[in-house]
């Protein structure tokens, strides 16, 4: 049921591009996305909906493919302070926020 | 507003010991969670609530007990601590399929 996130890990320099991606063998209703930097809670960076309503406070973008249960985070032009563990975290059918949450997506971006 | 505060922020427990971490938000969200985290590791739900006196297992309930009698309040019990339950604890709120606000983190150890 877990979601399965890839790359494992991926290196940037900045300014350079990444996406990583988020996929679930279950039917979804939305997926998340947080941030996580070392020794900190994670940060939300957006949800997709199904029906393709999406809500987030970055410049980050992604997508959502329903029919394969799929997502991908898009970071584009990388900065210094992109670099953290990506997480996205599933929901199912049922409305109560709850989410099962990949193994995470290390990112460094270097000067 | 303070968002969501853990208490306390570090522990050592001997095994067989009982604690409670306590949780506490000031959003007046209705949906409440408590996730560990191993090192290096994803998020893991533990349990949930949707709303005061409604509460239901995540994927590793096993070893924990919580309750919800108010709104602002989710504490979540430790019975008889093993060195498993060594990990940080995350208690995270929102509003029904909108971003999860976490809290700072506690971080358990069990020896």
């Amino acid at each position: 049921q877990q979601p399965v996130q890839s790359p494992q890990a991926v290196i940037l320099r900045e300014g350079e591009d990444a996406v990583i991606n988020c996929s679930s063998s279950k039917a979804l209703y939305s997926v998340h996305w947080y941030r996580q930097k070392h020794g900190e809670a994670p940060v939300f960076l957006m949800i997709l909906l199904k029906g393709g309503e999406q809500k987030g406070h970055e410049k980050i973008s992604a997508s959502f493919n329903e029919k394969k249960q799929q997502s991908s985070l898009y970071l584009t032009a990388s900065q210094l302070s992109y670099s953290g563990t990506y997480f996205c975290g599933t929901e199912g059918s049922s409305n109560t926020g709850k989410l099962i949450f990949g193994q995470g997506t290390t990112l460094q971006v270097k000067p | 507003n303070a968002g969501v505060t853990q208490t306390p922020k570090f522990r050592i427990l001997k095994i067989g010991q009982s604690m409670t971490l306590q949780c506490a938000q000031d959003m007046n969200h209705n949906y409440m969670y408590w996730y560990r985290q191993d090192p290096g590791m994803g998020l893991k739900l533990i349990y949930y609530s949707v709303g005061a006196g409604i509460t239901d297992k995540g994927e590793v309930p096993n070893g924990y007990n919580v309750s919800r009698s108010t709104t602002e309040d989710f504490p979540l019990r430790l019975e008889l601590a093993a060195p498993s339950q060594t990990s940080v604890y995350f208690c995270a709120s929102s509003y029904p399929r909108e971003e999860q606000y976490f809290g700072p983190g506690t971080r358990l150890t069990v020896t």
